[in-house]
């Protein structure tokens, strides 16, 4: 099971871009690189999943390079209501592991 | 499609009393998957349940325990509580099958031990 490593926190002002990146040098080929977002006193809620290269979807992107060793989440013009924990999961869907999550990057943003 | 839902968001117990928690998953996934989550330890795999079997177990003692119902919900059982089993508790849906299936978690049982 692929071990992970993010920062610790993260500080940014409103409106720029964000980028968190993961490193998770142990990944083996079938696993998929899921981040997802917790607010305090909730569950993680999913932001996005890849395997490879870039994916997008309407809240994030996430950039995976060709040795798939780290990755990128990228948020695009960061509002206050983005301040939380993220967290970035490598690994497959049970069945033989048991997934674990890292300590994850909490995130805040300043006015 | 309705959410992860877990009853109830809040709980108060006494050291060596037992309490069970209960997850409904989203409609038409098998898979359900329990954590700890606490400010020392982050969040901790507790066990997962694919289609009434337990395919996975954390590294708890033998006082966590769960089951899953042919509908696929799912209730975790902690016998003998302790002052550290103070925690929320959360529960994760998914499909369950193929290596791409996200987790979808509900807000979790706050479980306060006194």
């Amino acid at each position: 099971l692929a071990k992970t490593t993010q920062p610790i926190s993260m500080d940014s002002y409103e409106g720029q871009e964000v980028n968190i990146t993961c490193s998770h040098n142990n990944i083996a080929t079938n696993d998929y690189i899921t981040w997802y977002q917790q607010f305090p006193s909730q569950g993680p809620r999913f932001i996005i999943q890849g395997y490879k290269t870039k994916v997008t979807n309407e809240v994030a992107s996430l950039f995976i390079p060709a040795d798939r060793k780290s990755s990128t989440l990228s948020l695009p013009r960061v509002s206050l209501s983005d301040t939380a924990v993220y967290y970035c999961l490598v690994g497959t869907n049970f069945g033989n592991e048991k997934l674990t999550f890292g300590t994850g990057t909490r995130l805040t943003i300043i006015p | 499609k309705a959410g992860v839902t877990q009853t109830p968001r809040y709980l108060i117990k006494t050291r060596g009393q037992q309490v069970t928690l209960s997850c409904s998953p989203i409609s038409g996934h098998r898979s359900v998957s329990w954590y700890q989550q606490t400010p020392g330890q982050g969040l901790q795999f507790l066990f997962e349940y694919f289609s009434e079997t337990q395919r996975n177990k954390g590294n708890f003692p033998g006082r966590f325990s769960g089951r899953q119902f042919s509908n696929s919900r799912s209730e975790m059982n902690v016998s003998t509580l302790e002052l550290g089993d103070s925690a929320l508790y959360l529960c994760a849906s998914s499909w369950g099958q193929g290596n791409n299936s996200p987790l979808h978690f509900g807000n979790g049982t706050r479980l306060t031990v006194t």
